[in-house]
């Protein structure tokens, strides 16, 4: 069993919906919860991270946390066609190690 | 500002020979990363380096090298190409003790080995 799993996808929506991104994670020690949008041909870009079990908001996107479940989650809301990428959620523990551990990715695509 | 500066873009490369991928950080990050992304699969951790030293090593070979400079640039090494090292080569810098949320990352290097 993989550290963190993640659906590939892809997953296809049309303008405006709101989108679920899912990952599960294997390793209680967990602290820290990334989620990162990848463009084709480009590498990783950070876009919400969060410590510990919890919400947050960010404009459009909010990152959330549910580590009774080790469920982590990303909804983007009014998602644009410019949405449409491939999304990394990461993780990794609290003190020592900070090596992020990745899942393999969601690609999206967001239709006009 | 610049970010993270990886060279070259593309690589073609036969079966058994060796590459050098070069890293230049982001401006203040001291910490340099090296990540392999094979098509469709997640970033997958090769080693990193900070002052000079490798910190900690992901589950790969040791034909699998590196190097970091005094300027904090750095280096990813590979020996006795394989087909299955085909791959996008990503850097990441940092500031050291920064978790996953200060990682920046270059847009990669494709090395295709035939």
């Amino acid at each position: 069993q993989k550290e963190v799993e993640q659906d590939p996808g892809p997953l296809s929506v049309p303008e405006g919906a709101i989108v679920s991104l899912n990952c599960t994670y294997s390793n209680s020690a967990f602290q820290y919860f990334m989620w990162y949008r990848q463009y084709s041909r480009k590498g990783p870009e950070l876009l919400m991270y969060t410590y510990s079990s919890g919400n947050k908001e960010d404009g459009r996107f909010t990152a959330q946390v549910d580590k009774s479940s080790k469920y982590i989650s990303l909804f983007i809301r009014d998602s644009q066609p410019s949405d449409s990428a491939t999304y990394l959620c990461a993780t990794h523990a609290s003190g020592g190690s900070y090596i992020p551990t990745f899942g393999r990715g969601t690609s999206l695509i967001v239709h006009p | 500002d610049a970010g993270v500066t990886q060279s070259p873009t593309h690589l073609i490369k036969t079966r058994g020979q060796q590459v050098t991928l070069r890293c230049s950080p982001k401006s203040g990050h001291d910490t340099v990363s090296w990540y392999q992304q094979a098509l469709g699969q997640g970033p997958q951790f090769i080693f990193q380096y900070y002052e000079e030293e490798e910190r900690q090593r992901g589950n790969f070979p040791d034909r699998f090298s590196g190097h970091q400079f005094p300027n904090y640039s750095s280096e990813l090494n590979v020996n006795a190409l394989l087909l299955g090292d085909s791959a996008l080569y990503l850097c990441a810098s940092s500031l050291q003790q920064a978790g996953g949320y200060g990682y920046t990352f270059g847009s990669g290097t494709r090395l295709t080995v035939v």
